[in-house]
């Protein structure tokens, strides 16, 4: 069974420019999350798709936003970029539902690497 | 607001030997789920041992086990037999039942098992 894959890898962009990651989620796993984990600030809840629908979001500013595609696919996009947002960012999926058996943990990716000059 | 703290930054271990990583939390929930990750120098993070707060008996899977205590708000993971392919950063994890999706992440603890 294929994990969770992320794209791309690398990702290098200017300040004030714009990002977008990619996130294919276990076949079968409906929910898909994003969090960034920034040197220094460990890993930060992003947002939580389900069914197309963001269902939470964390502290972040609504530059950063998203969305779920009907093949649960999910993209990460990052309007303006700050230097700050350099970090890896980590998609996770799971299954939709407590009371699917286990529904409630995430497998993550393997990671983008954003780089902001 | 729920916390995680892991008060260890780094943990050296001898092959074959144990290491025990501490993590607390701070919550008002009553049902919620904990989780140990491990974060390895390819930066994948892989889901290691799982514990539902309902059940009183310590997860255990292979070498790995927890020793849970809820009314001390208390999660550790014991490493048994520690390999070098355990080299690698663990996080403990909380998330509520009733508002699940938003994992909290710990600081995190560097593991590095020596020869």
């Amino acid at each position: 069974e294929a994990g969770v894959t992320q794209s791309p890898t690398h990702l290098i962009k200017t300040r004030g420019q714009q990002a977008t990651l990619r996130c294919s989620p276990i076949s079968g796993h409906t929910s898909v999350y994003w969090y960034q984990q920034a040197l220094g600030l460990g890993l930060q809840f992003l947002l939580w798709y389900d069914e197309g629908e963001e269902r939470n979001r964390g502290n972040f500013p609504p530059r950063f936003s998203g969305r779920q595609f009907p093949n649960y696919s999910s993209e990460l996009n990052v309007n303006a970029l700050e230097l700050e947002d350099s970090a890896l960012y980590l998609c996770a999926s799971s299954l939709a539902g407590q009371s699917v058996p286990r529904g409630y943990e995430q497998y993550f990716g393997p990671g983008t690497r954003l780089t902001v000059t | 607001a729920q916390t995680v703290t892991q008060s260890q930054p780094e943990m050296s271990v001898q092959e074959a030997e144990t290491v025990t990583l501490s993590c607390t939390y701070d919550t008002s929930e009553s049902n919620y789920y904990l989780f140990w990750y491990k974060q390895p120098p390819s930066r994948q993070m892989i889901l290691v041992i799982r514990q539902e707060a309902y059940k009183q008996q310590n997860a255990t899977e292979n070498r790995f086990s927890v020793n849970f205590q809820k009314a001390a708000k208390s999660f550790s993971l014991k490493i048994s037999d520690s390999q070098l392919g355990d080299t690698a950063m663990y996080f403990c994890a909380f998330t509520p039942t009733d508002s699940w999706g938003k994992l909290q992440f710990g600081a995190g603890t560097q593991v590095v098992v020596t020869p």
